[in-house]
């Protein structure tokens, strides 16, 4: 079965960088996209980045744009979410998911929480 | 960027009931546009893609339909599992905004 299962989360000062990994099985990981979206506490969400299936096309959110950086390494089924100049409204449960390239978002991680924090 | 914006924000309803939420787009999204139930503490599940289409495993009481810049996601006859935050998601082009969600309460 698909599972996602993302990892890497914790506390980090401002300013500071975080690396997210999100690792992927059931599936032949090389053939699909991949997306970050998070959720602030008590929040909705917001989707964050996106990365085409061979790695060549990637797109931001404008709020993230310049200090994230979206990666994935097909030889280990995972991706990643490269975070830097990190802000206190960076602070969410980060989720990873798969683009079912049927226009919809079909299986997601349970999410790792980060915590922008002095 | 496109807005989403969905209405209402929440809305109280029966077990039973037929309940329609709707989302609104700055622009058309081509019926590049998702559904999403998200219940508290877990990731969201996807109920429909590309407007209309009912994802696999997805009861059949969910339905989703519209064009142009008007979306609506339906729920035919609420179970008690279906109290939760439902969000819009179009994926027409970049970036793919989600739209507030509308809070679905047991009345």
């Amino acid at each position: 079965q698909v599972q996602l299962v993302e990892s890497g989360g914790g506390v980090v000062q401002p300013g500071g960088s975080l690396r997210l990994s999100c690792a992927a099985s059931g599936f032949s990981f090389s053939a699909y996209a991949m997306h970050w979206v998070r959720q602030a506490p008590g929040k909705g969400l917001e989707w964050v980045a996106h990365i085409r299936y061979d790695g060549n096309n990637r797109y931001y959110a404008d709020s993230v744009e310049g200090r994230f950086t979206i990666s994935r390494d097909n030889s280990k089924d995972t991706v990643y979410l490269q975070m830097t100049s990190l802000r206190a409204d960076d602070s969410a449960v980060y989720y990873c998911a798969r683009d079912g390239d049927t226009y919809g978002l079909d299986y997601w991680g349970q999410g790792t929480l980060v915590t922008v924090s002095s | 960027a496109i807005q989403l914006t969905q209405s209402p924000s929440s809305m109280s309803a029966s077990v039973g009931d037929r309940v329609t939420f709707t989302c609104r787009a700055s622009q058309v999204v081509s019926s590049a546009l998702a559904w999403y139930q998200q219940r508290p503490g877990k990731p969201p599940k996807l109920l429909i893609h590309g407007a209309s289409s009912l994802q696999s495993g997805v009861p059949s009481r969910f339905s989703g339909s519209g064009s142009g810049t008007e979306y609506t996601l339906t729920i035919s006859g609420l179970q008690p599992e279906d109290f939760a935050t439902y969000y819009c998601q179009h994926l027409n082009d970049y970036p793919h905004t989600f739209g507030q969600g509308t809070i679905l309460e047991v009345k």
